[in-house]
């Protein structure tokens, strides 16, 4: 199957920016996703790129892919305490199954 | 805003016994998952289901799951005789089309085998 990877841990302080970083196996996808899972809810998705997109800005968050390192990372910028949260990279290789990472557990200290 | 509903929020139920995970997708939706997450672990995909018949499915998807939309706005996830390593949050989710960009994720169901 395809191999999603992920650190499992970030700690910011509040104000700071944090960046959580992705890489991913198949060059096919079409699009990369970013969901955001906070303690007992669902996946809610934060944000996607297109594969032939370098970068995309969505108020505080940007996403940044290198595709030719297949390395996807999240930025949030003036991170905050409800920023805190599990984050999850996803690709759709084929057909419409997503393959989600392990999952960044982003930690903000006030 | 539309939103995927999942119930019941939480299951408890015996080894072997029979589980119905209920889910109603976005309504004009036409594709519908099952993932599951395992505590502590990622999501996995299970199973997906368009115009009426699974479209793809997963190694965990075995003889002991199956899928069903029986009335038009429902979507279920049934396991017939569950097992303790069935313990794990299950989420469903829709899709308006194909390679459709935005997949709908409802809040999730959590089974508690015993």
């Amino acid at each position: 199957g395809e191999d999603v990877e992920q650190s499992l841990f970030l700690s910011v302080r509040e104000g700071d920016s944090s960046v959580i970083n992705c890489t991913y196996t198949d060059s096919s996808s079409t699009y990369l996703y970013w969901y955001k899972q906070e303690p007992g809810a669902g996946l809610q998705l934060l944000t996607y790129i297109f594969s032939n997109m370098d970068m995309k800005q969505d108020q505080r968050l940007t996403v940044l892919l290198n595709k030719k390192d297949k390395h996807l990372s999240l930025r949030i910028a003036d991170t905050q305490t409800g920023d805190s949260a599990i984050y999850f990279c996803a690709e759709i290789p084929t057909g419409n199954q997503f393959y989600f990472g392990t999952g960044t557990s982003l930690t903000v200290i006030p | 805003e539309p939103e995927v509903t999942q119930t019941p929020s939480h299951q408890v139920t015996q080894m072997g016994q029979e589980v119905i995970l209920r889910c109603v997708p976005i309504s004009n939706h036409l594709y519908f998952y099952w993932y599951r997450q395992i505590l502590g672990q990622k999501v996995e995909f299970l199973v997906s289901f368009y115009n009426n018949e699974i479209s793809e499915k997963s190694e965990i998807f075995d003889d002991q799951f199956s899928v069903e939309r029986p009335d038009g706005s429902n979507f279920t996830l049934k396991i017939r005789s569950t097992k303790l390593e069935d313990s794990a949050m299950y989420f469903c989710a829709s899709l308006l089309r194909d390679r459709g960009f935005e997949q709908y994720f409802g809040p999730g169901t959590r089974l508690t085998v015993t």
